[in-house]
């Protein structure tokens, strides 16, 4: 039983579409996240949402909207996408805000923009 | 200045060598510390903890510094399934809990 799903594992699409990537987590974990891991290895923190409520928003351009429909699931849509979004996009919950430092991740979603 | 820097490596080292990472964080606010590892193509995952005092699991240890905001990590007798990239980690509880990760040392170890 997966615990942190991830759907699709890969995309690949064209410069201006729109797409999706979904998350459901099984643990009953309050605190779930999005991190975008690029070329060069760096794991970033974009979003975090506590009990549907979001804790954590970076410098994220607004063309990625998160949206939480209740604590399993995490949804990223990415409006217009350019060709600097490609990357790993790692979906990933935690117990009471990651404060005792464990993060389960979901295997990955690679989006390729062509 | 990075939040967490570490040498992205590779390390390179035959299987039974001690090898160490180190990293350094620059939010001094930072409250607690941890070493994940990651996989090639794999989500990253939870290694070990870093306490104060150092802590060791199995043939793992961790140290911290917070008077020099430096971490590391000790790997004895290598195993080649140690091969993997290791991530330090830092969190920031001023932050909302915000997890910080360093970009990684990839370590090889060979036969």
């Amino acid at each position: 039983d997966t615990a942190v799903s991830q759907t699709p594992k890969y995309l690949v699409t064209q410069m201006g579409n729109d797409k999706s990537i979904k998350c459901e987590q099984n643990l009953g974990h309050d605190t779930m996240y999005w991190y975008k891991q690029d070329s060069k290895k760096f794991l970033k923190i974009m979003f975090s949402y506590n009990n549907k409520e979001l804790i954590i928003n970076e410098t994220v351009p607004n063309r990625f909207s998160p949206k939480s429909p209740d604590k399993a699931h995490l949804n990223l849509h990415i409006n217009s996408l350019e060709l600097g979004d490609s990357a790993v996009y790692f979906c990933a919950s935690s117990q009471n805000r990651g404060l005792g430092g464990e993060l389960f991740f979901g295997e990955g979603s690679r989006l390729t923009v062509l | 200045r990075k939040e967490v820097e570490q040498d992205p490596g590779p390390f390179n080292v035959p299987e039974g060598a001690t090898v160490a990472f180190n990293c350094t964080y620059s939010n001094s606010a930072s409250q607690s510390f941890f070493w994940y590892r990651q996989d090639c193509r794999k989500e990253p995952k939870l290694l070990m903890s870093v306490y104060s005092s150092g802590n060791e699991d199995g043939r793992f240890t961790a140290q911290l510094n917070r008077a020099s905001q430096y971490i590391s990590l000790l790997i004895r007798d290598s195993k080649l399934s140690d091969s993997a990239t290791y991530l330090c980690v830092v969190n920031l509880y001023n932050q909302g809990g915000k997890l910080i990760f360093g970009q990684g040392t990839e370590l090889s170890v060979k036969p």
